[in-house]
């Protein structure tokens, strides 16, 4: 079965101390990794796709990595304003056309100033 | 940029109400998805459509249905709406590119809907 999982659920840090989100994923045959950010009550916002092994995104303070089992959200130096909740998602092959996109739970990250 | 509406912000309705949903993109997508999150339960497909008048149901679509009569337009319709479909709403769409490997989806803000 087709899975995602985050860790860790929930991470606290000080502003200006890097840290790194997970994201391991099983699916049959990856078509694309997405990254979104979700600010409370709001739907969340698209970020970075990644569609193979060794590819890496960067966005300001953040920087998305692919193996073909993980992909990490690296947070270079955050300040409060990247306080949200970060999804992963993944899009499998199914036959010979592009599935639907299946959600990990979720990081919640929250950056003390 | 893409740009996903949907009708309404914050709903509250009654048991037994019937309950329409409304979503809008202006970026010609010809996929639409409604999904239901719930805390601890994360993001759960109920229908998507990938033509008009086209629907399917994803992974949770008991007690809903949906219309897509409009390209630009999905609506989720809940018959009789019940306590257990209290719950945040979203809408998203994407575009089908002949030939691509994937394709991202975009959200609308949501619709927090409160049944009584």
């Amino acid at each position: 079965e087709d899975q995602v999982t985050q860790s860790p659920e929930a991470l606290r840090l000080q502003e200006g101390e890097s840290s790194s989100l997970n994201c391991s994923y099983t699916v049959s045959g990856l078509r694309g990794l997405f990254w979104y950010r979700q600010d409370p009550g709001k739907g969340p916002e698209f970020l970075f796709t990644l569609y193979s092994a060794g590819e890496e995104k960067e966005k300001e303070r953040l920087k998305a990595t692919l193996t073909k089992k993980e992909s990490f959200l690296h947070i270079t130096a955050p300040k409060p304003e990247d306080s949200a909740t970060y999804l992963c998602a993944v899009q499998a092959k199914v036959g010979g056309s592009q599935g639907n996109l299946i959600f990990g739970k979720g990081t919640k990250l929250s950056v003390k100033p | 940029d893409v740009k996903v509406t949907q009708s309404s912000r914050y709903l509250v309705k009654r048991t037994g109400e019937k309950v329409f949903l409304e979503c809008v993109q202006d970026m010609d997508h010809e996929n639409m998805f409604w999904y239901r999150q719930d805390p601890g339960l994360g993001l759960r497909l109920i229908y998507f459509s990938y033509d008009v008048k086209m629907k399917e149901k994803g992974d949770i679509p008991e007690g809903y249905s949906v219309s897509r009569e409009k390209k630009e337009r999905f609506s989720l319709i809940l018959e009789s709406a019940s306590t257990n479909q209290t719950s945040m709403y979203l809408c998203a769409s994407s575009p089908t590119r002949p030939g691509a490997y994937y394709n991202e989806q975009f959200f609308g803000p949501g619709t927090r809907l409160t049944v009584l």
